[in-house]
């Protein structure tokens, strides 16, 4: 059974660097076909993509945001970790890792950790 | 970046309801998209990927087709299950993007 896992604070500073983990079971992340990525959703809003680690170590970051980010991972651990520096109130939001596994050529989001909630405020 | 739209933003509709849900992207995507559904509280699940192709363990009724920029999510007959929010995704590129969200709610 492949579950996902995230970990982290719930509450951090405005100018604060936040760090998450994913851990990940039932699958490597040496595994060719798979990698993981983090997705967030602010209170009642939509999802936003935030970034994504293939088995190679090759990293894709969202554009408006890739300047605050950092993801890495140790496969040893079965751990993805995200950093996100700077951090502001609107970046209050649900944080989700999901895996994504190669299929039919491209990569989908299957299945998806459960969530942590981190809120930004002084 | 590919932008994603979705339309409509909501949809009140009844049990055995048909309820017909659309997503454009701003570019060409073939057929590298993935819908996904979205309880209250609940991490999304997905739902249909390649477009038209049913994940497993999800029910028939839903259905998925279209390609380019045009695709369409279907629920062929509404159970009380089925209230909840769907996303569209693209898959053709990084980074990700993801349409704003059709909530389905009880007529």
């Amino acid at each position: 059974q492949v579950t996902l896992k995230e970990s982290g604070p719930v509450l951090v500073k405005p100018t604060e660097t936040l760090t998450l983990t994913c851990t990940v079971s039932g699958f490597s992340l040496s595994n060719a076909r798979m990698g993981v990525s983090w997705i967030r959703q602010p209170p009642g809003k939509a999802l936003e993509w935030l970034a994504h680690i293939f088995s190679n170590d090759e990293k894709s970051y969202s554009t408006s945001l890739k300047s605050r980010l950092t993801i890495s991972k140790d496969t040893s651990k079965s751990q993805v970790v995200l950093t996100m520096t700077n951090m502001d109130p609107v970046d209050t939001a649900t944080y989700y890792c999901a895996r994504g596994i190669a299929v039919a050529g491209t990569y989908w989001f299957d299945p998806w950790g459960q969530g942590t909630l981190v809120t930004v405020s002084s | 970046d590919i932008q994603m739209t979705q339309s409509p933003s909501s949809v009140s509709a009844s049990v055995g309801d048909r309820v017909t849900i659309t997503c454009r992207a701003s570019q060409g995507i073939s057929s590298w998209l993935a819908w996904y559904q979205q309880k209250p509280g609940k991490a999304p699940k997905l739902l249909i990927y390649a477009a038209s192709s049913l994940q497993s363990g999800v029910p028939s009724r839903f259905s998925g087709s279209g390609s380019g920029t045009d695709f369409t999510l279907t629920i062929s007959s509404l159970q009380p299950e089925d209230f909840a929010t769907y996303y569209c995704q693209q898959a053709n590129s990084f980074p990700r993007t993801f349409g704003g969200g059709t909530k389905v709610e009880i007529k």
